[in-house]
């Protein structure tokens, strides 16, 4: 069964800080999908990023940047010089075929990540 | 282009009622995916509908149910409402083909409280 880690539960930095938020998964799936996102105070669950199995590569977007190595079946998500307005829950999801869709997102439990002025 | 919508953004039920939820997707997305959100379980799959028809069902007993219509709108509805099903309840929507068919965009939910 797929399960998705997230072992931190809260961390805290000051703005400008580097952080980074870590993501452990577990499928049977050769092929499966990873997903980050944000969850601001409003309670919407906001988009970042979508990567599948076969591409290793890292992405940068802006100050976000994320790291998967399959060796360790990890997925983790880097904020550079954070900010206020990054303050929120951080989820990360996988999806395979195991599931009986490629809809069915299974999440961590979430990375309250505040950022403190 | 609009969001998906979620209506209402809040609501308020007594032990033994029941409830409907309503979801409008992206206009263009065709697959509709439900969740539940709490404190004890964090997020939870309930179902995904395309094209009126339940695709996939989570870990959830009968009294959770739901349904799509033609403009793939969807509903769900719980009947015989427990204390324990105080959440907030996010619908998803997304593509049903090609390259980005599995990004799920959510709604803003609707927080239910049972009392």
């Amino acid at each position: 069964a797929q399960k998705v880690t997230q072992a931190q539960t809260e961390i805290s930095v000051v703005e400008k800080e580097d952080v980074t938020l870590d993501c452990v998964y577990e499928t049977r799936d050769t092929t499966y999908y990873l997903f980050w996102y944000k969850q601001p105070p409003s309670g919407e669950l906001v988009f970042l990023i979508r990567r599948n199995s076969f591409d290793e590569q890292n992405e940068i977007s802006g100050r976000y940047s994320w790291n998967f190595q399959k060796s360790t079946s990890s997925f983790n998500f880097t904020i550079t010089a954070s900010q206020v307005v990054d303050s929120a829950v951080y989820f990360c999801a996988l999806s395979d075929t195991d599931s009986g869709s490629a809809r069915q997102l299974t999440f961590g439990s979430g990375t309250q990540l505040t950022v403190l002025p | 282009k609009a969001g998906v919508t979620q209506t209402p953004r809040y609501l308020i039920k007594t032990r033994g009622q029941q409830v409907t939820l309503s979801c409008s997707p992206i206009s263009g997305h065709r697959s509709v995916s439900w969740y539940q959100q709490t404190p004890g379980q964090g997020l939870q799959f309930l179902f995904e509908y395309f094209s009126e028809t339940q695709r996939n069902k989570g870990n959830f007993p009968g009294r959770f149910s739901g349904r799509q219509f033609s403009n793939s709108r969807s509903e769900m509805n719980v009947s015989t409402l427990e204390l324990g099903d105080s959440a907030l309840y996010l619908c998803a929507s997304s593509f049903e083909q090609g390259a980005r068919s599995n990004e799920q965009f959510f709604g803003p939910g609707t927080r239910l409280t049972v009392l």
